[in-house]
Formats: structure tokens, C-alpha cells, sequence
């Protein structure tokens, strides 16, 4: 499986749309690209899921290129409670196997 | 009923002692996941299940052994640990559609048992 690169963390205010890319160049054909949403002390929820173009689902967008050696996850007007650390990872879908990238800790300020 | 439990919630033990962590969901999901969390790192795949078998062991030490009694139900046997197996251990499930890719495959996480082995 691709390996996955994101930026270590963020900062951001109540209200901005913050956007959060990951670096994925070896993807293969089979790889679907997930992102997952993690605060302390609990397991990771799923955010978003996606294999090429655009995504959006009721809290985020996910942005894909053609190429698909990168994606983009944008989070609309965010809030205190969005402060997380959020996971980019590509997963083979038929067989399971599922690596995790270093994760980007989001900080959002008042 | 979109839960994962996971049980205990913390667990500290020796190293020559044998334990359970326990793992269960009620989604008829029928692919399951136990995976290794150290503070401030990603989580770690150990292995997945399909359909009750085995079908992903990532290199993990005989030190611990999963169990898949049922399709609800995922146990990780723990023996004679090390100070380093200490860690937040979560289970997750997923609809999984085997051998089919492609599939949207979204993983529900329980809560994890941090474990301490002293």
C-alpha cells in the first residue's frame, strides 16, 4: 500500500474553512483514500471516503486530483470541537489492509 | 446499534500473566480489526478477520493471539507481554465485502483498552 504524507499540524480559528492535503504518489488502482478523525483517548471515526474527483458528505469535502497521488480534505467553518488529529490513509478496500499516515493535529482557536 | 464495545478499558498487568482483551459489535459486520496505538503515533494494523478466518497477521509476535469465536465477537489473547506492548489497543468492524475492491469500506473504531505491562 501507499505510503501517506500530511503536515504534522495546524492552526486554525472558529469559522475558517480549513483544508488539509496528504501526499499518497505510489497509490494503486485498487486504493480508496479515507480519512478518519481522532480525539484523545478514542478510537478514530470516519470522516470521508473517496476514489477520484470530489466527495462531500455532511461535514466534509474531499478533494482528489486525476492523478490521485494527492487528496485534500476541506472542513467547512470550523469550530472548537473540530480540534482533533486527522488520519489521511489508502486502503485496498477488497483486502482490508489499511496503513494509517502520521496524522496532522488541527488546533482550532476562538 | 452502530457500536463497537471494547472491554476492560484499562488493563495492567505483569509480564508472565495471560489476559483477554475483548471485542464485540452487533452491526453484522463481517470483517473485524485489532490495532496497536502507542501515544502520539498512528494506529498500527495487527490483524483482520473475514468471515471468522484470519486473513491479515501483520507480523505481529506470538505473544499475542487473536481469537474469532463468532461474527460478533473478536478476542486478543495477551502472553507474556513486554514493558514495550504497552499501548491503546482498538478494535474496529466493517461491512466488508472480501475479495470484492472497490467497495466503500468504513471502519467503526470502539474505545480501546489502554493497556500497562508492567
Amino acid at each position: 500500500l501507499a505510503k501517506t504524507t500530511q503536515p504534522i499540524s495546524m492552526d486554525s480559528y472558529e469559522g475558517q474553512e480549513v483544508n488539509i492535503t496528504c501526499s499518497h504518489n505510489n497509490i494503486a488502482t485498487n486504493d480508496y483514500i479515507t480519512w478518519y478523525q481522532q480525539f484523545p483517548s478514542q478510537g478514530p471515526r470516519f470522516i470521508i471516503q473517496g476514489y477520484k474527483t470530489k466527495v462531500t458528505n455532511e461535514v466534509a469535502s474531499l478533494f482528489i486530483p486525476a492523478d490521485r497521488k494527492s487528496s485534500t480534505l476541506s472542513l467547512p467553518r470550523v469550530s472548537l470541537s473540530d480540534t482533533a488529529v486527522y488520519y489521511c490513509l489508502v486502503e485496498d478496500t477488497g483486502g482490508f489492509k489499511t496503513i494509517f499516515g502520521a496524522g496532522t493535529r488541527l488546533f482550532v482557536k476562538a | 446499534d452502530t457500536e463497537v464495545t471494547q472491554t476492560p478499558k484499562h488493563l495492567v498487568m505483569g509480564m508472565t500473566n495471560k489476559k483477554s482483551l475483548k471485542c464485540e459489535q452487533h452491526m453484522g459486520h463481517r470483517a473485524m480489526y485489532w490495532y496497536k496505538q502507542k501515544a502520539k503515533k498512528p494506529p498500527e494494523l495487527m490483524f483482520v478477520y473475514s468471515y471468522e478466518k484470519l486473513s491479515i497477521n501483520e507480523s505481529v509476535p506470538s505473544r499475542f493471539s487473536p481469537e474469532c469465536p463468532n461474527s460478533s465477537l473478536l478476542n486478543l489473547h495477551l502472553h507474556a507481554l513486554q514493558p514495550e506492548d504497552s499501548a491503546l489497543y482498538l478494535c474496529a468492524s466493517s461491512q466488508g465485502y472480501g475479495l470484492v475492491a472497490g467497495a466503500h469500506n468504513e471502519q467503526f473504531f470502539g474505545p480501546g483498552t489502554r493497556l500497562t505491562v508492567l
